[in-house]
């Protein structure tokens, strides 16, 4: 069973382009949460997904961010007009249900912002 | 602030020596989890304690849980240069598990 799997590993984004992070899920997860790591820093969340449905985007910028959790394929995190700021690790976790179950993290992908 | 808070926010022993480090929390959980997170990687789950329990094991790993005081402390035993890692505790509050800047742990061979 193939653990949660994020790609790219690393993107590299010139300020002012788009940034599409991808998450694959646990199989038989339903749910998945992103959470942004600057460096030296703790992880914060941003969005809640379960499948076609945004339940908890409390964490996500306004501006720019967007999340989705299509029926068919991956999460996905989108980011425009990417700022210097943008430069992160951005996680992505999954899990059967809410609540009472641990969150499978992924690798996460790297974005610098140059 | 973070739902959870780690402390201290880092840690240097001699192999061989016990590692404890605390979490505290804010609102009411259902369960409290602590997360390794080697330096560039993603974060692993280690251990997973529910509300109604007090303590739990695993392996070289001990947790324990005291819901009056909002606060859990993991303790790892014998530490190897292998653990040397920031942990990170989480609870299922609403935001989907939410995280302090976690407690960097070195342990020096």
């Amino acid at each position: 069973n193939a653990g949660v799997m994020q790609n790219p590993r690393h993107l590299v984004r010139r300020r002012g382009q788009e940034a599409r992070l991808r998450c694959s899920p646990m199989k038989g997860h339903s749910h998945v949460y992103w959470y942004r790591q600057l460096p030296e820093e703790g992880l914060k969340f941003m969005v809640y997904l379960q499948k076609e449905n945004i339940i908890d985007e409390s964490g996500m910028p306004k501006e720019r961010f967007s999340a989705e959790f299509p029926k068919e394929g991956p999460s996905i995190l989108r980011i425009q007009q990417v700022v210097r700021g943008d430069s992160a690790a951005y996680f992505c976790a999954s899990s059967p249900q809410r609540g009472r179950s641990e969150q499978y993290f992924g690798p996460g992908t790297r974005l610098t912002v140059t | 602030s973070q739902q959870g808070e780690e402390d201290p926010q880092a840690l240097s022993i001699q192999e061989g020596e016990n590692a404890t480090m605390n979490c505290s929390y804010k609102t009411s959980i259902n369960n409290l989890q602590w997360y390794r997170q080697n330096s560039g990687r993603g974060l692993v789950h280690l251990i997973l304690i529910r509300s109604n329990e007090r303590e739990k094991h695993s392996g070289r790993l001990r947790v324990t849980l005291d819901t009056s005081k909002k606060s859990s402390s993991l303790l790892i035993t014998a530490s190897r240069a292998a653990d040397t890692a920031s942990y990170f505790c989480a609870t299922d509050s609403t935001q989907g598990g939410i995280f302090g800047t976690g407690t960097r742990l070195k342990v020096l061979a």
